[in-house]
């Protein structure tokens, strides 16, 4: 079954603490990506990868930090530098050239 | 910068077709999407326009491009109960995932 998965789904952080999120995908998709979502806004985008071990900032990278050593993998750490971590991100994917970018089920992060 | 506005909330009646608008102002936009997003789930790709396309049928969907006007539009036919969520309007001014994002509207469909 094909398809972009995201682990955990809630996850739960004392302030102060780092958190990784999870992003998988066996769709062999070239590009992924981490968006941001919180309530009544749209996405917003973190860090994109366009190929293995290369990754950019998107527009609100500050206090995240990302790795690409497989193709299929791409996961997102949030830092204790993170202001307001508290949101919902979404990971997505397409491949180079590939209009359609497809999205996974999301972790909803809550800080305490 | 890139902007890319929408109303906020549409009602309407089951059977009734809906009409969401999205306006952007990047005019190097060369793909334009609608997303739907149920509640707590991710974003489902509904479709995505060409910008040297006017209209793309699919469908329930129609979406009209009106270039000049930097309009947007996406008609969904027959609106069933199924079809309430938020919808996404999005650009990018390439085929990479960095898309620029509207609040969204929400779609209530009563019965």
């Amino acid at each position: 079954d094909g398809g972009i998965t995201q682990s955990p789904k809630y996850l739960f952080r004392k302030e102060g603490q780092n958190v990784t999120l999870s992003c998988e995908q066996n769709l062999n998709h070239d590009a992924m990506y981490w968006y941001r979502q919180d309530p009544g806004q749209g996405l917003r985008l973190i860090y994109y990868s366009q190929i293995v071990n290369d990754f950019q900032k998107g527009d609100i990278a500050e206090g995240y930090s990302v790795s690409r050593e497989k193709k299929e993998s791409f996961p997102l750490t949030v830092t204790s530098a993170q202001k307001n971590p508290t949101a919902f991100y979404l990971c997505a994917s397409n491949n180079n050239g590939a209009a359609s970018v497809f999205f996974g089920p999301g972790t909803r992060l809550t800080v305490l | 910068g890139e902007d890319v506005e929408q109303s906020l909330f549409l009602s309407v009646r089951e059977g009734d077709s809906s009409v969401i608008n999205c306006t952007y102002t990047d005019s190097s936009s060369t793909y334009l999407y609608w997303y739907k997003q149920e509640p707590g789930a991710g974003l489902q790709l509904l479709t995505y326009i060409f910008s040297n396309m006017d209209m793309k049928q699919d469908q329930r969907l129609t979406v009209l491009l009106n270039k000049k006007d930097k309009h947007l539009s996406l008609r969904i036919a027959d609106t069933q109960t199924g079809d309430s969520a938020i919808y996404f309007c999005a650009e990018s001014p390439d085929s990479w995932g960095k898309l620029q994002f509207g609040a969204g509207t929400q779609v209530v469909v009563t019965p």
